[in-house]
């Protein structure tokens, strides 16, 4: 089965601080890759999203970095606050399809 | 605009029962996925429907099934449930196009 590996599996960071969570995928046909934020109680909601056209996309404090040769993306949260504490999910699909694989989860706590 | 509705959140069910979970998703949308989120397991995608047709499907056995109804409401079926089918079960809605999933709050299933 084809897998997204994100690291870490948990990650604190000083507010104002910048946080990174990894991902790296299988599949060469995915290509989509989307970051979904979870808050305890509640379902996934997207955060931001990147096409391999791209190397970077920015959406306020939230960057997707992606390396199509190494099969790799990350997110990059930019002067972190208590507020971003929550699970962070990384995807990866076929683009217009709604079967996503999911990473493991990185559990983020900022701490003031 | 009302976002995605699951019932019940919560259910607590014996071995051997079955049981079945409702989502309502967001008006115009026609796609419905489901999926289960698990400690162990992470989110795995179940199966997806749109226009009451199942398009695309997840490795659960034939134990796992769902429907979907004209008004784009989909129910999810769990029969002879097993201790290990305890998870949180997500539902979410979309367009139909892939991008932009809408999840719900989810249903807390637990098997005893």
């Amino acid at each position: 089965q084809q897998q997204v590996k994100q690291s870490p599996q948990s990650l604190i960071v000083q507010k104002g601080g910048i946080s990174i969570i990894n991902c790296a995928y299988e599949n060469t046909a995915f290509d989509y890759f989307p970051w979904y934020q979870q808050f305890p109680g509640k379902g996934p909601a997207l955060l931001i999203a990147i096409r391999p056209d791209v190397s970077e996309k920015k959406e306020g404090r939230f960057t997707i970095s992606f390396n199509k040769s190494a099969k790799q993306f990350s997110l990059h949260i930019m002067d972190s606050q208590p507020g971003d504490s929550a699970t962070y999910f990384c995807a990866s699909s076929n683009f217009g399809n709604e079967k996503l694989t999911f990473g493991t989860g990185t559990r983020l706590t900022i701490i003031p | 605009k009302a976002g995605v509705t699951q019932t019940p959140r919560y259910l607590i069910k014996t071995r051997g029962q079955q049981v079945t979970l409702s989502c309502s998703p967001i008006s115009g949308h026609r796609s419905v996925s489901w999926y289960q989120q698990t400690p162990g397991q992470g989110l795995q995608f179940l199966f997806e429907y749109f226009s009451e047709t199942q398009r695309n499907k997840g490795n659960f056995p034939g134990r796992f099934s769902g429907r979907q109804f004209s008004n784009s409401r989909s129910e999810m079926n769990v029969s002879t449930l097993e201790l290990g089918d305890s998870a949180l079960y997500l539902c979410a809605s979309s367009r139909g196009g892939g991008e932009k999933l809408f999840f719900g709050s989810g249903t807390q299933l637990s098997v005893l």
